[in-house]
């Protein structure tokens, strides 16, 4: 069964600081990978995913995230943090198949301070 | 810039009531997709729906469940007999295409509270 585990549920970071969001997986076959961004009354919004065509991937508002087999991980970074980027991360992962279906990790809410 | 949009923002119900969560997705995509989040809980899957029928269900998605594209634009997410653990943010989505690779466009969310 393919599982998503977020490590810190809660980041801070101060304004122009490095912002590293951690995302561990399990699967038993190659995965496809996402990281979506939710801002407040807003809904899932795609930052980037990776589907094995590169292992690093960039994504908007300067995001990027690495797909690290042999670690199991696909952690977001973004080496400037923005007060704009305040916000819900969520990683998930599917399988290659026709549904679709989205396993989502717990979240990470990550705060900016100026 | 093409957007899922649902209706209602907020629902509140009482025990044993039947509600239906509306959502239009993308008018040229073909596969549609609920998820609900439990607060304070993971975002999980509760049924994916392509040609007129569910591809895929969780097994959270028991018989008080069913969904239905009525017409081309709306999906709809019907629970016929809500409980009080059916309390959480309901989020539609819809995909251009299907495979696991594609991106899914997320509607903003139906908040249900059943009291």
């Amino acid at each position: 069964a393919q599982s998503v585990t977020q490590l810190g549920s809660h980041v801070s970071v101060s304004e122009g600081a490095l912002v590293l969001l951690r995302c561990n997986y399990s699967s038993s076959v190659p995965p496809y990978l996402f990281w979506y961004v939710q801002y407040p009354n807003q809904g899932l919004q795609l930052l980037l995913k990776y589907t094995s065509a590169a292992t690093l991937v960039k994504g908007i508002n300067g995001f990027e995230a690495e797909f690290k087999k042999s670690e199991t991980s696909f952690h977001l970074t973004k080496p400037s943090a923005h007060m704009s980027d305040a916000a819900e991360y969520f990683c998930a992962v599917t399988r290659s198949s026709n549904t679709g279906k989205l396993i989502f990790g717990q979240g990470t809410t990550l705060q900016v301070k100026p | 810039e093409p957007e899922v949009t649902q209706t209602p923002s907020h629902q509140v119900t009482q025990m044993g009531q039947e509600v239906i969560l509306r959502c239009v997705p993308i008018s040229n995509h073909l596969y549609f997709y609920w998820y609900r989040q439990i607060l304070g809980q993971k975002v999980e899957f509760l049924v994916s729906f392509y040609n007129n029928e569910i591809s895929e269900k969780s097994e959270i998605f028991d018989d008080q469940f069913s969904v239905e594209r009525p017409d081309g634009s709306n999906f709809t997410l019907k629970i016929r007999s809500t409980k009080l653990e059916d309390s959480a943010m309901y989020f539609c989505a819809s995909s251009g295409d299907g495979g696991g690779y594609n991106e899914q466009f997320f509607g903003p969310g139906t908040r249900l509270t059943v009291l």
